[in-house]
């Protein structure tokens, strides 16, 4: 299994302002990607980052508002921009080495935003 | 468009008892089920999972089933314990590796 970190573990946020998230995959992953869990919700899925080119966002989210990057095979950021409180969430990363094997998931980034 | 459904909600049961946890989808185009749990205030962690040639997965006192006819899934704890408190929660994958969640379980286990 990977292990995945993110960075932040936490934060508390102004409106208007942006947060870069991290996330770091201690081995080559070949697919990467950008969760939201909101206040007592389940996850749904915000983008697919892919290495090299724009990641592929899912209906509801856009670049403009979660621009993505993916440099490389083990390493992709979030950035959640202009937070509003409606922001408020924990966002995860999940990694999976190929279609159809198990996706394992970051421990997550809490942000609030005021 | 795929739905998933988790039945109950949340669980409360007394230590040693054996459970069910219930999932349910309505697209039967699946790639695989997975089971995960979440603690409190954590990420979410793999405990099983079910390609879609499958029927059944086993790990420990957990056992998962998948019956793509019915679009359901059950995941059997054996023998529950106060540590395995927490929210569980079923995937399935579609194309594109997307993973829908259910809802959860919120499970409660008493010693």
């Amino acid at each position: 299994s990977a292990v995945i970190s993110q960075k932040p573990s936490r934060d508390i946020c102004q409106r208007g302002t942006s947060l870069t998230i991290q996330c770091q995959v201690d081995s080559q992953v070949t697919m990467m990607f950008w969760y939201r869990q909101q206040p007592g919700q389940s996850l749904t899925l915000i983008a697919t980052a892919n290495q090299g080119s724009e990641a592929t966002y899912e209906s509801g989210f856009v670049i403009d508002k979660f621009p993505i990057s993916r440099p490389n095979l083990t390493f992709s950021t979030l950035t959640v921009s202009n937070m509003s409180p409606e922001d408020s969430s924990i966002y995860l990363c999940s990694v999976q080495q190929g279609r159809q094997e198990t996706q394992y998931f970051g421990p997550g980034t809490r942000l609030l935003v005021l | 468009k795929q739905e998933v459904t988790q039945i109950p909600a949340a669980l409360s049961v007394p230590e040693g008892e054996n459970l069910v946890l219930n999932c349910s989808f309505t697209d039967s185009a699946i790639y695989n089920l997975q089971w995960f749990r979440q603690d409190p205030g954590k990420g979410l962690t793999s405990l099983l999972l079910i390609q879609s040639s499958q029927r059944e997965q086993t790990s420990g006192r957990l056992n998962a089933s998948l019956d793509k006819s019915s679009g359901r899934s059950t995941l059997y704890i054996a023998a529950s314990q106060p540590g395995d408190s927490a929210t569980y929660l079923c995937a399935f994958e579609t194309s594109g590796s997307r993973l829908t969640f259910g809802e959860g379980t919120q499970l409660t286990v008493n010693p």
